[in-house]
């Protein structure tokens, strides 16, 4: 069966420091990717997904950027943290058929101070 | 563009009680639609999805959705809700082309269940 993972599960990071959050799937191979994050009352807004090794699409602009090294491993990138990074950040994948449904892993719950 | 509205933000029901979750959606054709259970602090677990055919969807749970195409509406319901179905529901439509399933979520309902 498919399992996704999700590391760390808490991170508290001060403003202007780096980030580097990961998700790695088991159990499927040349899965799509996505990133997504959770504020408080807003519900899920996707950040990036990607189709296949090194190719990673955007859905906002802003001060992350993802990449995806190996077929199942999907990264989560910053720099320097702003504030406004603060969140839940849940990885998902999906089959490649369009359509299907996402599934989720345990998330990261971000805090930048 | 595309939008999810999920008009309830909190719902209170008791124990045993039916329960109905409202999702209605802004899409440019019929999307494919999913409604996502979420404890606090976990990740979203599907409850049910809607891709063609019968407009009334079974899911897991106990958990039911009907499909309107007049209404582009979703609903959730549930006729007896357990204290345990005490969670955050989300609803969410996603593409029927394109290269990968892009879901759009609503803003999420949150359901406390009263003993």
């Amino acid at each position: 069966s498919q399992t996704i993972h999700q590391w760390p599960a808490t991170l508290v990071q001060p403003v202007g420091s780096p980030l580097s959050l990961e998700c790695t799937v088991e159990g499927t191979s040349n899965p799509n990717l996505y990133w997504y994050r959770q504020a408080a009352g807003r519900g899920l807004q996707l950040l990036f997904y990607s189709i296949g090794i090194d190719q990673i699409s955007s859905e906002v602009p802003q001060n992350l950027s993802a990449s995806r090294p190996q077929d199942r491993q999907f990264i989560l990138s910053s720099k320097k943290l702003l504030l406004s990074d603060s969140g839940f950040y849940l990885c998902a994948w999906s089959v490649k058929e369009i359509g299907n449904e996402q599934f989720f892993g345990p998330g990261t719950r971000l805090t930048v101070l | 563009a595309q939008s999810v509205t999920q008009p309830d933000i909190h719902i209170t029901v008791s124990e045993g009680a039916s329960l109905e979750l409202r999702c209605n959606y802004s899409y440019g054709a019929t999307p494919y639609l999913f409604w996502y259970v979420q404890s606090p602090g976990q990740g979203l677990q599907l409850l049910l999805k809607y891709f063609s055919g019968d407009t009334l969807v079974q899911g897991i749970k106990g958990f039911e959705a009907e499909f309107k195409r007049s209404q582009s509406s979703f609903n959730l319901r549930k006729p007896s809700v357990h204290w345990s179905d005490a969670a955050e529901y989300f609803c969410a439509v996603g593409p029927r082309t394109g290269t990968a399933s892009k879901l759009t979520f609503g803003t999420g309902t949150r359901l406390q269940v009263t003993l």
